[in-house]
């Protein structure tokens, strides 16, 4: 299957700081990513809709100024948390589905997540 | 979106069969019945998919009735490994669509 790879799978940073998180898919292009939150022993959650060459669509709540969203090429997104603080300290994962898999397949993948922890 | 309703915690132990039923009474004509697993820290991995009727993998069964409005995973014979959170998820099948996650099973496989 396809793979989508994350970096980096943890970090460790002090309040008031910024983390990038990458997002790759490694064997094909994605107009599209998308990105959740986990908090311990929750449900994922979706934070916003990342699109190739156009802005990102955030979900009800989420701050797009705090989480900026760059999806610069067909391959890559990137989710920085700006000026982070301990509650930001979360579970973050991306996901992406490759356009060819057409209507017959609706299946995403996962990036294995990026820890983060706001000291 | 259609809400989905599965049971928060099942026990099984290695060997058995497990049963996950998840009910999503609002789903749409042209949604799709899609099961993700995950591992503590690790993002979901997609098991399984269908539209309606029976669905067989390598790894699992999914079984849909004629209303649509429940499925039930089926996992034969299950072992250790197999201790994760469940998702079922109703999405329209279409290219970048988000997929909304409910609560999910957590599934305890034991010795």
């Amino acid at each position: 299957g396809a793979v989508v790879s994350q970096h980096p799978s943890w970090v460790i940073c002090k309040s008031g700081t910024s983390v990038k998180i990458e997002c790759r898919s490694l064997d094909f292009q994605a107009t599209t990513m998308f990105w959740y939150r986990q908090f311990p022993k929750q449900s994922l959650m979706l934070m916003a809709t990342s699109n190739e060459g156009s802005k990102a669509t955030y979900e009800q709540g989420v701050e797009k100024d705090k989480f900026l969203i760059n999806h610069a090429s067909l391959t890559l997104s990137t989710l920085t948390v700006t000026s982070a603080h301990p509650e930001d300290s979360s579970f973050y994962i991306c996901s992406a589905r490759p356009p060819e898999y057409g209507t017959g397949r609706n299946e995403q993948f996962f990036g294995p997540g990026t820890r983060l922890t706001v000291l | 979106l259609a809400k989905t309703t599965q049971p928060i915690s099942m026990d099984s132990y290695e060997g058995q069969e497990v049963n996950i039923t998840c009910s999503h009474n609002n789903i749409a004509t042209n949604d799709y019945i899609t099961w993700y697993q995950q591992f503590p820290s690790q993002g979901p991995r997609f098991i399984i998919q269908g539209y309606k009727t029976k669905v067989t993998n390598e790894v699992a069964s999914l079984f849909i009735p004629a209303d649509r409005k429940s499925s039930t995973l089926s996992l034969p014979r299950v072992s250790l490994s197999d201790t994760a959170v469940y998702y079922c998820l109703v999405a329209a099948n279409q290219a970048g669509t988000a997929l909304i996650f409910g609560k999910g099973t957590t599934l305890s496989v034991s010795s």
